[in-house]
């Protein structure tokens, strides 16, 4: 199957910072997607992306679609406390059926006060 | 904004019994809907997918015949883990997407399932 590689693993920072992770693939894709999932809770959409080259912003978010199609990054801007929790990649190639998803491993995310 | 609802939140078993899990889809139809595993802070293995009215697509090493998955309507589908023993503890999780292109599925809030 796909291989996602996300990174880092796991980020702590300081309240007001900014933070950036990135999501690479093996294969060409043809959507991807940043999710963040809060400790017990299913993961929730924070930005869709579905063309090369293309940059999206959700609030204090931004994210873009590598124009090899094979990567992505997702940057969070003067972070606050509530941003701690998980943030996922997720990305569907052509062959991917029925919408089916491939996921990275996560980025930690601790923000300290 | 588009739901999804799973169901219990949390369980507690005994081994050699059987759990059932729900996912609905509270406001759209569901045409697919998948069925994830998690691992304590691992990423989310697929297990299945499964379209409504036929039969679930079960990824490489899931045992269809322990994880039964039915999606009998457009707005739900259920996960029975069958004959449950404690290595079958975990975390899943269901997501619901509608037939338009370009949109995303939606994801439940999990079910902690812990087999004693």
């Amino acid at each position: 199957g796909q291989q996602l590689n996300q990174s880092p693993q796991s980020m702590f920072i300081q309240e007001g910072e900014d933070v950036s992770m990135n999501c690479t693939s093996s294969s060409i894709f043809n959507t991807w997607l940043w999710y963040k999932q809060d400790p017990g809770e299913g993961p929730v959409l924070l930005i869709a992306l579905y063309k090369a080259g293309e940059l999206t912003s959700n609030g204090r978010l931004t994210a873009q679609f590598g124009i090899t199609r094979k990567d992505s990054f997702l940057n969070i801007s003067a972070s606050i406390p509530s941003d701690v929790g998980i943030y996922f990649c997720a990305g569907r190639d052509r062959g991917s059926t029925l919408g089916r998803l491939y996921f990275g491993r996560g980025t930690q995310l601790t923000v300290w006060p | 904004g588009a739901v999804v609802s799973q169901h219990p939140s949390r369980v507690i078993c005994k081994s050699g019994t059987s759990v059932k899990i729900e996912c609905r889809s509270l406001d759209f139809q569901a045409t697919t809907m998948f069925w994830y595993r998690q691992f304590p802070k691992k990423s989310l293995m697929l297990m299945a997918t499964s379209n409504e009215g036929s039969k679930a697509t079960y990824e490489q090493g899931v045992e269809k015949d322990k994880f039964l998955i039915n999606h009998a309507s457009l707005t739900l589908s259920t996960l029975t883990v069958t004959s449950a023993h404690p290595e079958d503890s975990s975390f899943y999780i269901c997501s619901a997407r509608a037939r338009a292109r370009n949109t995303e599925a939606f994801f439940g809030q999990g079910t902690r399932l812990t087999v004693v």
